[in-house]
């Protein structure tokens, strides 16, 4: 069974600052990996995913995440945080042989300190 | 209008009475879902569809049911609202896979 965790169900970091969201998961087999985001009283959109090849994937609005096959993290930084990326984000996974269901994990919400 | 969009966007009802909340998207993808969005829970899906005529439990159906005659279409009906039911859901459809799922704006539900 797949599930994802997420350390931290809240986050505050100043502007200008390294942000820095954890995700682990465990999958039985080779997952999909993705990072959504959640502004206020909006719908979800994907900020970036992992699915073959390179581990380091870049995404929208300067965030990155890396695979980690090793320790089962997927990581989300950003090198300097801005007042707009106060959000709600989403790890989720779902398995690449089982591809119907994504797990999402419960969620971190970031707060930006000007 | 292209996308992805859910009516009512807010609903009240009491307890008991049947509630549909509709989802329609213009993708034509081939998966469509159902989430509900609770506190300290995150997102749990609810119902999800593979195709047209094609749906499955997720997590948490109990008190739901879905239909999908229509590719763009995946009503979601409370058959008899509790106040458990109370929260946000989401609509989201994709192509499956690696590929993203695309969510609608939401649906905020009370149920007294």
């Amino acid at each position: 069974a797949q599930s994802v965790t997420q350390l931290g169900s809240h986050v505050s970091v100043s502007e200008g600052a390294l942000v820095l969201l954890r995700c682990n998961y465990s999958s039985s087999v080779p997952p999909y990996l993705f990072w959504y985001v959640q502004y206020p009283n909006q719908g979800l959109q994907l900020l970036l995913k992992y699915t073959t090849g390179a581990t380091l994937v870049k995404g929208i609005n300067g965030f990155e995440a890396e695979f980690k096959k090793s320790d089962t993290s997927f990581h989300l930084t950003k090198p300097s945080a801005h007042m707009s990326d106060a959000a709600e984000y989403f790890c989720a996974v779902s398995a690449q042989t089982s591809y119907d269901k994504v797990i999402f994990g419960p969620g971190t919400s970031l707060s930006v300190i000007p | 209008d292209a996308g992805i969009t859910q009516s009512p966007r807010y609903k009240i009802t009491e307890t008991g009475r049947q509630v549909t909340l509709m989802c329609h998207q213009t993708w034509s993808h081939s998966y469509m879902f159902w989430y509900r969005q609770d506190l300290g829970h995150g997102l749990r899906l609810i119902y999800y569809s593979a195709a047209a005529d094609i749906t499955d439990k997720g997590e948490v159906p109990d008190g739901y049911v879905v239909s999908r005659s229509k590719t763009e279409n995946f009503p979601l009906t409370l058959e008899s609202a509790t106040r458990s039911q109370t929260s946000v859901y989401f609509c989201a459809s994709g192509r499956g896979g690696p590929y993203e799922q695309y969510f609608g704006p939401g649906t905020r539900l009370t149920v007294t």
